[in-house]
This record gives structure tokens, sequence and C-alpha cells, in this order.
């Protein structure tokens, strides 16, 4: 069946340093994939995408790494701080009509950024 | 913009006891959904919708009923509640052009 997962579920690192959470899934058929960083009690938080046909993507400190010959997904934080600590969830979806709400999330990360 | 809001934060139930947990957003979007989060678990998708009059199903439905007459709302509702729904339940919303999903702050549910 479809599942996204998480190689490590919790993540220590020292403030400065840059961060990298893994993720594995298993639906080749999924258009894209998201990460969500989620603090202790809100909802989760967009962070960044990348289709499926893309290899890297990169946004304001945050690298997003997809290798599907191997069906991996990465998320790499540069310059990790004090405020990036929280849990981070991979999900993936498959369009429909264009976009689609439809997620399959990965179990998350817990990130301990240590000062 | 408010985002999204859900009612209430917290509510503890008896089994079987019903109840409607209210999501309204003021982003005009289309789409909107309905998870659960579990301890230890990433969220599961209970249902959605994309548009006012159209709801589906997602990985988790049983036990739960939805609708969505108007854009702005999407209340989801427990018919008999059991103990196997205690959860944080989250909705979310998204527009037609965007993977982007904006969650709510989350409604923690217990049920004895």
């Amino acid at each position: 069946g479809e599942s996204v997962g998480l190689h490590l579920p919790t993540l220590s690192v020292q403030e400065g340093d840059n961060s990298i959470i893994n993720c594995a899934y298993s639906n080749s058929a999924s258009d894209y994939f998201i990460w969500y960083k989620q603090e202790s009690g809100k909802g989760p938080q967009f962070i960044i995408d990348i289709r499926s046909n893309m290899d890297k993507r990169q946004g304001q400190r945050v690298t997003v790494l997809l290798n599907k010959t191997v069906k991996h997904l990465s998320l790499q934080i540069a310059a990790t701080q004090p405020g990036d600590s929280a849990v981070y969830f991979c999900a993936e979806g498959r369009d429909v009509g264009g976009a689609t709400n439809k997620l399959i999330f990965g179990t998350g990360t817990l990130l301990a950024v240590q000062p | 913009n408010a985002g999204v809001t859900q009612t209430p934060k917290f509510q503890v139930l008896k089994t079987g006891q019903s109840m409607t947990l209210q999501c309204a957003q003021d982003m005009n979007h289309e789409y909107m959904s309905w998870y659960r989060q579990d301890p230890g678990m990433g969220l599961r998708l209970i249902h959605y919708s994309v548009g006012a009059g159209i709801t589906d199903q997602g990985e988790v439905p049983n036990g739960y009923n939805v609708s969505r007459s108007t854009t702005e709302d999407f209340p989801l509702r427990l018919l008999s509640a059991a103990p196997s729904q205690t959860s944080v339940y989250f909705c979310a919303s998204s527009n037609s052009r965007s993977h982007e999903q904006y969650f709510g702050p989350g409604t923690r549910l217990t049920v004895t």
C-alpha cells in the first residue's frame, strides 16, 4: 500500500549547524511532496513543496531534494536556529484537476536545536 | 484575515455522545479537509471537500460526517463518540492553484 515514512524519529543538532531530515516514500505515482513544520500545540505550517519532475528546490534557508530512484526525500535547513525546533512532516499528494488537498503524511521527525 | 479557525479548542465527551467540530476559513479557498493526529503518528485524512456541495472520504472516514453548504464552513460531525476517536483534529484549506494547505490551530478531543 501507499506509505510515507521517516528514517529518524528525533534529530538533535547544535545551533548554527545544518540539519538534514529524511523521508522515504513508497508510492512512485505521487505528483508532489511537501514538508510541513509543526510547533508544539499548533497546526502544521507549510515549508516547501517539490513536484515529482524536479530533483531540487530551494527556499529561504531550506532545500528539498528528491531522489526518485530510491524514493527518498530530504529537507535541509541551513544554519539551524532555536526557532527551528519542531516536528517536521513530509507528505505526498497527487494532482486531481490541477491541485488537490488529499495528502498522505509521514509520522514526523522531532528536530531539537541545542544552543 | 483570520485564516482557518476551529472551535472548540478542547472538548471532553462521553462514549455515545454526538458533537460537531466547527471549521471556518476567510480566504475564499475551494478546498477544505479534516485530519486527525494521534500521538506518534502523522496526520490522517478523514474527509475533504473540493467545493461547496462536494465532499469525499479520506483514509479514516468511519464515525464522521461532513457537509459543505458554504465555501467558508466545513463542520465535522461525530455521530456517536468512541474512545478511539480521542485525538487532535485539524482543519485545513487551500486554493485550487496551490499545494499549500493552511491549517487551523486544532481541536483536542477526549472521549471517555
